[in-house]
Parts: C-alpha cells; sequence; structure tokens
C-alpha cells in the first residue's frame, strides 16, 4: 500500500521568506503526483500537480514543485510567501490503483505581516 | 459551470441519528469518492465509485454506507451516527479511475455529532 509523508505539520514563516515543504512517498511504481492548498474555511484547491516529462513544475500563486524519483520526493517550494499563502497545503500520490489519491498528513503554513 | 457540489455545508446531529451527505458533480466524471478530514490525518478515504451500480471501501468505511444509482450523484449515509464521525467531509470526482488525471473536490459538509 502506498503511503505519503509530510515533513512538517506546522511552519511559520514572515512575508518574504522562502517556503519549502517536503514530501515523500512509498510506491514504487509510476505516480501522479500533486500539491493542494485548503485556505481557512475553504475546499481543496490544485496547486500543482506532476503526470510526467520536466521534474520541475509551475503552478499557480507563484508555487513550484519539483518531482525527484530517485528520492521518492516532490516538495513544494516558493521562493516569497505573502501573508494569503497562509493555508494548509497537502500532498497527494496516485499510484497503482489509479482512481485512488493517496493524501499526506498537510502542513499549515502560516504567515506573519 | 457547478464542478462538484456538496449539500448540506454544516450540520449538527445527536448521536445515533441518521443522515445522508449528498454529492452531485456534472462533469460526467465515472469516478467519485468520499473522504474525511480530521486535524493532523489528512484526508483518509472513506467509500469509492467507479461508475454507476459500483462502489467500494476505501480506508475508514465503518459507520458509513454508499450506493450510486446515477453517474453524477453520490449520496454517503450515516448510519446512526456517533461523535466520532465529527469531520469535514468531502466528495471528489475525476475522470475513470487511471493517470494522468485530478480530482475535483466539493466545498465540503462541517459534520458535528453530539
Amino acid at each position: 500500500a502506498q503511503s505519503v509523508s509530510q515533513h512538517n505539520h506546522h511552519v511559520i514563516l514572515s512575508e518574504a521568506a522562502s517556503l519549502e515543504l517536503g514530501c515523500n512517498y512509498s510506491y514504487g511504481g509510476t505516480v501522479n503526483l500533486f500539491w493542494y492548498v485548503q485556505y481557512p474555511g475553504q475546499h481543496l484547491q490544485l496547486l500543482l500537480k506532476y503526470f510526467s516529462g520536466d521534474p520541475l513544475v509551475k503552478g499557480i500563486k507563484g508555487f513550484e514543485a519539483e518531482f525527484i524519483k530517485s528520492k521518492f520526493s516532490f516538495n513544494l517550494r516558493k521562493p516569497s510567501v505573502q501573508w494569503s499563502d497562509t493555508a494548509e497545503y497537502f500532498c497527494a500520490v496516485k499510484g497503482g490503483s489509479w482512481g485512488k489519491l493517496q493524501f499526506g498528513a498537510g502542513t499549515q503554513v502560516v504567515v506573519t505581516p | 459551470n457547478a464542478g462538484v457540489t456538496q449539500t448540506p455545508k454544516f450540520q449538527v446531529l445527536k448521536t445515533g441519528q441518521s443522515m445522508t451527505l449528498q454529492c452531485a458533480q456534472d462533469m460526467n466524471h465515472e469516478y467519485m469518492s468520499w473522504y474525511r478530514q480530521d486535524p493532523g490525518m489528512g484526508l483518509r478515504l472513506i467509500h469509492y465509485s467507479v461508475g454507476a451500480g459500483i462502489t467500494d471501501q476505501g480506508e475508514v468505511p465503518n459507520g458509513y454506507n454508499v450506493s450510486r444509482s446515477t453517474t453524477e450523484d453520490f449520496p454517503l449515509r450515516l448510519l446512526s451516527a456517533a461523535p466520532s464521525q465529527t469531520s469535514v467531509y468531502f466528495c471528489a470526482s475525476s475522470e475513470a479511475g487511471r493517470r494522468n488525471t485530478e480530482a475535483f473536490f466539493g466545498q465540503g459538509t462541517r459534520l458535528t455529532v453530539v
């Protein structure tokens, strides 16, 4: 069974700081990888996804993620965060049973002005 | 362009009551699923369906029932609510379970069982 591990549960940053959130998964075959964001009181929104090709993917709102197959990782980055990036971020993996998404526990990010 | 619609948005139940959370999608997606979100645990799969008439259990199915009579609708039933079912519930849909597709989520239902 696949599993997804997110390295940090809570991150507190100041505006303009850089953000990197770690995500590792356990499945050894072909995978689809996702980062979702949930702003306070809202539903999940897709930030970015990786299906194949260039392992560096760019998403909305200046976020990007890098797929490193050898490390089973899909880390999320943003060079300069804003207060509006305060949210919970979820890494998710789909592989093998292609309908099922396996989520990480989430990382709560708080950006202070 | 509604996407995935969940109702209600909020619900308070007493222990032992039953209720149905509604989910509808207008994208003609074959694959639909229900997740529950609890602090520190991410989203966990309750039940899923790969098409009308076909459902299967996910990671945490106990206490929940589903059916899929149409492509559009995938209701989740709580047969006898328990405080442990206090959670936020999300419905999702995607094209037939295969690679290189993304899931679309509803707005969520916040359920409190007292």
